[in-house]
């Protein structure tokens, strides 16, 4: 069964780079879509984009434009890892910031969750 | 993009009481609409997707329906700890949307 987790800094000043891992555990990084998801504080969900590997670090990936000009994913096959960076942020980025695997079988849908990992954006 | 909207925002409910949430998309996502429980803290759980087939492990008390712009979640009978957020989600097109949520509270 996989099981994800998130980890990385949780404070992140403005103008500079959020940067976030989630490993995978119990499950292959090769063998399935990922997804990051986030959610500020009291308010909804926001898909950021997804990454799957295709052959290099870089993967195949599909961004939300909203986020497309900041944001970038990448897979590291060795530690079964995947990776968020987020730059230029501000204090609407503040947000708890989810990975999940986005399965494509059928019908598509997020599942499983990491438990998220709340990161601020403050001086 | 795709507009999720979700009715009603929050619903009180008793122990026992039939809920239903409607969610509705700005275009037709045929049956690409997927269910999230979300409690306090915790990440959202997925409980239905394709809009009607249930997740392996929940409740038969869940169950989904609907297709094209309208869908439904219902709980048969709410139990204790069924109080929570609830979002829709399309998974028709990217960028991948969400309802703004419905919170089900105790009466």
């Amino acid at each position: 069964q996989v099981q994800l987790q998130e980890s990385g800094p949780g404070l992140v000043k403005p103008s500079e780079t959020l940067s976030l891992t989630c490993n995978v555990s119990g499950g292959s990084i090769r063998s399935n879509y990922w997804s990051w998801i986030r959610q500020p504080p009291g308010k909804g969900l926001e898909w950021i984009g997804y990454i799957y590997y295709s052959g290099s670090s870089s993967g195949s990936t599909n961004y939300n434009p909203s986020l497309k000009s900041r944001v970038t994913m990448s897979v590291d096959t060795s530690k079964n890892q995947f990776s968020l960076k987020l730059s230029s942020v501000t204090a609407a980025d503040t947000a708890v910031y989810y990975c999940a695997a986005y399965d494509t079988s059928s019908y598509n849908w997020f599942d499983p969750w990491g438990q998220g990992t709340l990161v601020t954006v403050s001086s | 993009d795709i507009q999720m909207t979700q009715s009603p925002s929050s619903l009180s409910a008793s122990v026992g009481d039939r809920v239903t949430i409607t969610c509705r998309a700005s275009q037709s996502i045929i049956s690409y609409l997927n269910w999230y429980q979300q409690k306090p803290g915790k990440a959202p759980k997925l409980l239905i997707y394709g809009a009607s087939s249930l997740q392996s492990g929940v409740p038969s008390r869940f169950s989904g329906s609907g297709s094209g712009t309208d869908f439904t979640l219902t709980i048969s009978s709410l139990q204790p700890e069924d109080f929570a957020t609830y979002y829709c989600q399309q998974s028709y097109s990217a960028p991948f949307t969400f309802g703004p949520g419905t919170k089900v509270d105790i009466k």
